[in-house]
């Protein structure tokens, strides 16, 4: 009931292209969604985060839509770049006492070719 | 602001022997967090501290431990190294219950 589950694992998209990355989770308690992208030999960075009582969320050129009812979300890139070649962590947080503990997805890797 | 910053890089450590792994957290952050990266898979859940404090603990055995010093500096002690341990170290920082996790970049532990 921890899981979450990430799809696809691999996306190859053309520069300019809105690659989709999608997650699906079990636990209705899990109560904050980040994504992060993670590039070779880094730690993940957070990229952008939304909260169930929000359909969707625009930092710049990335959206996170979310569907509470299908316990459903994703990430779209608009205009995506080459720059964009990382891997792409969903997540999900659950309150745990005084913090919180990230159960993360499997992770898709994205290339984007010029 | 100084990010989260994690000592060594790279570790090269035999079966049997022990770690200690460190990380500091982010200016302001109280709240440190550990994870372990296989290769070519999704960071999970060690344990987290929060106020020198376990504060949650995922599926790893008493062997993985760890402390946190009251300037909220972490350390993650692995004890009788398996081979299964070689892996990315993560750790995160974070302010209490707000959710948003700040990734340091990482040990690199080969377990030989």
């Amino acid at each position: 009931q921890q899981q979450v589950k990430q799809s696809p694992q691999s996306l190859i998209v053309q520069k300019g292209g809105i690659p989709i990355i999608n997650c699906a989770y079990e636990n209705t308690a899990f109560d904050y969604f980040p994504w992060y992208q993670q590039f070779p030999g880094k730690g993940p960075a957070l990229l952008i985060a939304i909260r169930p009582d929000v359909s969707e969320k625009k930092e710049g050129r990335f959206t996170i839509s979310f569907n509470k009812s299908a316990k459903q979300f994703s990430l779209h890139i608009m205009d995506s770049q080459p720059g964009d070649s990382a891997t792409y962590f969903c997540a999900a947080s659950i309150k745990q006492n005084a913090g919180n503990m990230l159960t993360f997805g499997g992770g898709t890797r994205l290339m984007v070719k010029p | 602001e100084t990010g989260v910053t994690q000592s060594p890089t790279h570790l090269i450590k035999t079966r049997g022997q022990q770690v200690t792994l460190r990380c500091s957290s982010q200016s302001g952050h109280n709240t440190v967090s550990w994870y372990q990266q296989a290769l070519g898979q999704g960071p999970q859940f060690i344990f987290q501290y929060y106020r020198e404090e376990e504060n949650g603990r995922g599926n790893f055995p008493p062997r993985f431990s760890g402390l946190q010093f009251p300037n909220y500096s972490s350390e993650l002690n692995v004890n009788a190294l398996e081979l299964d341990d070689s892996a990315l170290y993560l750790c995160a920082s974070s302010w209490g219950t707000s959710g948003e996790q700040y990734f340091g970049p990482g040990t690199r532990l080969t377990v030989t």
